[in-house]
């Protein structure tokens, strides 16, 4: 079965210190991609990536980056948190098509202060 | 990319068949309607998809009519445990758009 791992699983940062959350997968899947999950706003992709050096954005970008060096790990990086990307993100492969089943990561719950 | 509608919440008992619709009226001819259900602090789980009339497996039925517009999702004798939020997504490539899914609450 597919594994989407990602840590940390919890993080308490301050704004402006510079955070990496890591996504690894074990299933080979050459689409990986980011959501972040708010109350009331569902999930919202941020990222995404078709192969290894491959990344666009998607529908909320700003304040993040990625980097897909290799097909299993697609990290997420705020260069300088805002308590506004306070919320629960994850990290999911698969879903390069209209069949390609997605599968999501246990989730990160980040807190900015 | 096609957006979908579906009510926020929907209460039920446990036992009960659980019908929940969706309306995508912008459906392309390539899409696929797909179904996710998701708990408290968990990634969403896939259970189901479609593409016309009717999907069934071992979790849910999909019912989608000819003008593709709308799709059901049906929950059959539903327990406590089929109490999370379910979206539906129109999927084409690369991007997945969930909203803000119904909240399914199954009282005993």
């Amino acid at each position: 079965e597919a594994q989407v791992t990602q840590n940390p699983r919890y993080l308490i940062t301050v704004t402006g210190k510079k955070l990496t959350v890591t996504c690894s997968q074990n299933m080979n899947h050459e689409y990986m991609s980011w959501y972040r999950q708010d109350p009331g706003l569902g999930l919202r992709q941020i990222y995404y990536s078709m192969n290894v050096e491959v990344t666009d954005k998607g529908d909320v970008p700003e304040g993040y980056k990625v980097s897909r060096k290799e097909k299993r790990n697609f990290p997420l990086i705020l260069e300088s948190p805002s308590p506004n990307q306070t919320s629960l993100y994850f990290c999911a492969i698969g879903g390069a098509g209209s069949t390609d089943t997605q599968y999501f990561g246990p989730g990160t719950r980040l807190t900015v202060l | 990319l096609a957006k979908t509608t579906q009510p926020i919440s929907m209460d039920s008992y446990e036992g009960q068949e659980v019908n929940i619709t969706c309306s995508h009226n912008n459906i392309a001819t390539n899409d696929y309607i797909t179904w996710y259900q998701q708990f408290p602090s968990q990634g969403p789980r896939f259970i189901i998809q479609g593409y016309k009339t009717k999907v069934t497996n071992e979790v849910a039925s999909l019912f989608i009519p000819a003008d593709r517009k709308s799709s059901t999702l049906s929950l059959p004798r539903v327990s406590l445990s089929d109490t999370a939020v379910y979206y539906c997504l129109v999927i084409g490539t690369y991007k997945y758009i969930f909203g803000t899914g119904t909240r399914l609450k199954v009282l005993a």
